[in-house]
């Protein structure tokens, strides 16, 4: 089993729908998780952490499931410029164990 | 001054070149990390620096040489590079501590011919 697996998609939604994605994690002892954003020909960027009793921000929710070792994202209300590559990325128990995924790759239709 | 800077951007060189790409924040953090990502690969840590010392080493290449003369400044030297290294080369940096983010600088294109 890889260590962060994660969807390619891509997930092709029109503007103004949810969708949702998620990310599974090998390392039961993982200690911190997050969800960036990478744009085309750019870097990635931090979208938001990921707390064990959950996390909302905006439009973004994110939630982590600890039995079955996944998180997810959940967009709401879909923007063209939601557009891009997302990475789940796996903190383990120390500070430079860093895995990240494939990314999903989000399409979002006009 | 933007939080991660990293030049050159674009870079072209041959098997026998010897190359430096430089990384430098200005964000105050204390670790900083090189990435490799390459097309259809996932992002691949390559090494990490805690208070300029080398703390992971993930099985790189010894054609690639890491240098983190202070805590603001990271290099990645190159020398006698394959075709394969062909990639983008991000540096990040951040805070060590239990929920840290990363900060990408906006990385660096290499072609190796």
């Amino acid at each position: 089993r890889k260590e962060v697996e994660q969807d390619p998609g891509p997930f092709n939604v029109p503007e103004g729908a949810t969708v949702a994605f998620n990310c599974t994690y090998s390392n039961s002892a993982s200690q911190s998780f997050f969800w960036y954003r990478q744009d085309c020909r750019k870097e990635p960027k931090l979208l938001m952490s990921v707390y064990s009793s959950g996390n909302e921000d905006g439009r973004f929710t994110a939630q982590l499931n600890r039995a079955s070792q996944y998180i997810s994202l959940l967009i709401r209300d879909s923007k063209l410029s939601d557009s891009a590559t997302y990475l789940c990325v796996v903190k383990g128990d120390r500070d430079d164990k860093i895995i990240f995924g494939k990314g999903t790759r989000l399409h979002i239709l006009p | 001054e933007t939080g991660v800077t990293q030049t050159p951007r674009h870079l072209v060189m041959g098997m026998t070149n010897k190359k430096s790409l430089k990384c430098e924040q200005h964000l105050g953090h204390n670790a900083m990390y090189w990435y490799k990502q390459s097309a259809k690969k996932p992002l691949e840590l390559m090494f990490v620096y805690n208070f300029k010392e080398q703390t992971e080493n993930n099985s790189v290449p010894s054609r690639f040489s890491p240098e983190c003369p202070n805590s603001s400044h990271l290099f990645l030297h190159l020398h006698t590079l394959q075709p394969e290294d062909s990639a983008l080369y991000l540096c990040a940096s951040s805070q060590i501590k239990a929920y840290n983010e990363q900060f990408f600088g906006p990385g660096t294109r290499l072609t190796v011919l």
